[in-house]
Order: structure tokens, then C-alpha cells, then sequence
């Protein structure tokens, strides 16, 4: 259990459909995030979200819609997606985010996301 | 832009030492860290490292040199539960993380 909790855990979707992963998390952290994890890839960076503002859009399709409607909780919407967004999309977060020292990150088990 | 070059498979018996290395290139540097991913997990920090050096922590241990841009991460008398994927990450001058591609430990008894 590491405070950051996700649903669903898996879900398939057609390319048509409009779906949405949540992300909570318990440990009253200021900065909240969504990472894609592809097989034998790094992790890449989607959305960081700071005291509930947007402060990192990193060249990500408009596909992806994330919100947070308050620092406990991240959404990200799902829309006409492609075959290659199928991956896992991790959500984490921090106690702060812009600052050089700590943030550890702390993630989500990840949504497993299938696209057909 | 960032950089970091990490194994991507390792193989080791039980009870053995591995080393995985991670060099880096970066604008601005503040840290390397290390997590670790269990098969359908969540990746989970291990260490950090801001200074040059060692640290320690139980059988697992993590070095830097800045000087050379390079750490690795020291895993000790290895254990079945230790078959992994752990990362390195760097955070660099926006004071962003960015990930390696992750080595895979595989365990063998």
C-alpha cells in the first residue's frame, strides 16, 4: 500500500469510446502526477499537477485530458485513443513539486489501459 | 535534454552480489534516485543520493559520483524477492525527474 491508490486496474477500450482513470491519494502530498510506462521504455512524464494547478504539459496528445479537482485527486479522460496509447499509466505524487531536494515520488499500482 | 543509459537484464543466483549501473547526462543535477517494480506493481523509492558517495540501507546500497555522472546500485546477498525492475532517476535543473528504461533482476536459485 503506498498511499496512492488507482481505478480501475485494467480496461480495454474500444478507439471510439470515452473512458477516465482515477487516481487518489492518502498522504496529504501537493503535487500529483501521470507517467506512462511502455514495455522496455522509460518512464514518461504526461501531466504534473501543484497545489491543483497544471504546471507540466509535456507535448502530450490533447487525446488525454487530465483534471484535479483538488490535490487529493487526479482524473485522467480518455478520448478516440490509438492502439499505441495501450500501455500502463501510472499516477504518483509528491509533498511538493519545483523544489531541489526530497519529492520523493510516491506511485500508484498503474491502470493497465488496452486500446483495440 | 536528459539522458540515462542503465543494463536492461541482469541474472543472478541467490545469495550473489549485483551492481547496476547508471550514467547520465543532464542539464542541472540534483539527485539520483533508485526505485524498484515488481512485476504488476507500483515502482517503490529505494535511495537517494545528492552527494558523492556511498549510502547504505540494509542489504541494498547506492553511489554517486557527480564527477563522472555516474551511480549504480549495489543489491547484496540477493534474495528470490529481489527479481525486479528498479530505475534510475536523475532530477535535473527544473527540478523534474527523469527515468532510465529500467534493468530487470532476475533471481535464479
Amino acid at each position: 500500500e503506498t498511499g496512492v491508490t488507482q481505478t480501475p486496474r485494467h480496461l480495454v477500450m474500444g478507439m471510439t469510446n470515452k473512458k477516465s482513470l482515477k487516481c487518489e491519494q492518502h498522504l496529504g502530498h501537493n503535487a500529483m502526477y501521470w507517467y506512462k510506462q511502455s514495455a522496455k521504455k522509460p518512464l514518461e512524464l504526461m501531466f504534473v499537477y501543484s497545489l491543483e494547478e497544471r504546471v507540466e504539459n509535456n507535448s502530450v496528445p490533447s487525446r488525454f485530458s487530465p483534471e484535479c479537482p483538488n490535490s487529493s485527486h487526479l482524473f485522467l479522460h480518455l478520448h478516440t485513443l490509438q492502439p499505441e496509447d495501450s500501455a500502463l499509466y501510472l499516477c504518483a505524487s509528491s509533498q511538493e513539486y519545483g523544489t531541489p531536494t526530497g519529492n520523493t515520488i510516491y506511485f500508484g499500482e498503474g491502470s493497465w489501459l488496452t486500446v483495440v | 535534454g536528459q539522458s540515462l543509459e542503465q543494463p536492461s537484464e541482469v541474472t543472478a543466483v541467490e545469495g550473489a552480489i549485483v551492481q547496476i549501473n547508471c550514467t547520465y547526462q543532464t542539464s542541472g543535477f540534483y539527485g539520483l534516485s533508485w526505485y524498484q517494480q515488481h512485476d504488476g506493481g507500483a515502482p517503490t523509492f529505494l535511495s537517494y543520493n545528492a552527494l558523492d558517495g556511498l549510502e547504505e540501507t540494509g542489504r541494498f546500497s547506492s553511489f554517486l559520483s557527480r564527477s563522472d555522472s555516474y551511480g549504480y546500485l549495489l543489491l547484496q546477498e540477493l534474495q528470490m524477492k529481489d527479481s525486479a525492475s528498479y530505475f534510475c532517476a536523475v532530477r535535473d535543473h527544473d527540478y523534474k525527474l527523469s527515468f532510465g528504461a529500467g534493468t530487470t533482476v532476475t533471481v535464479r536459485a
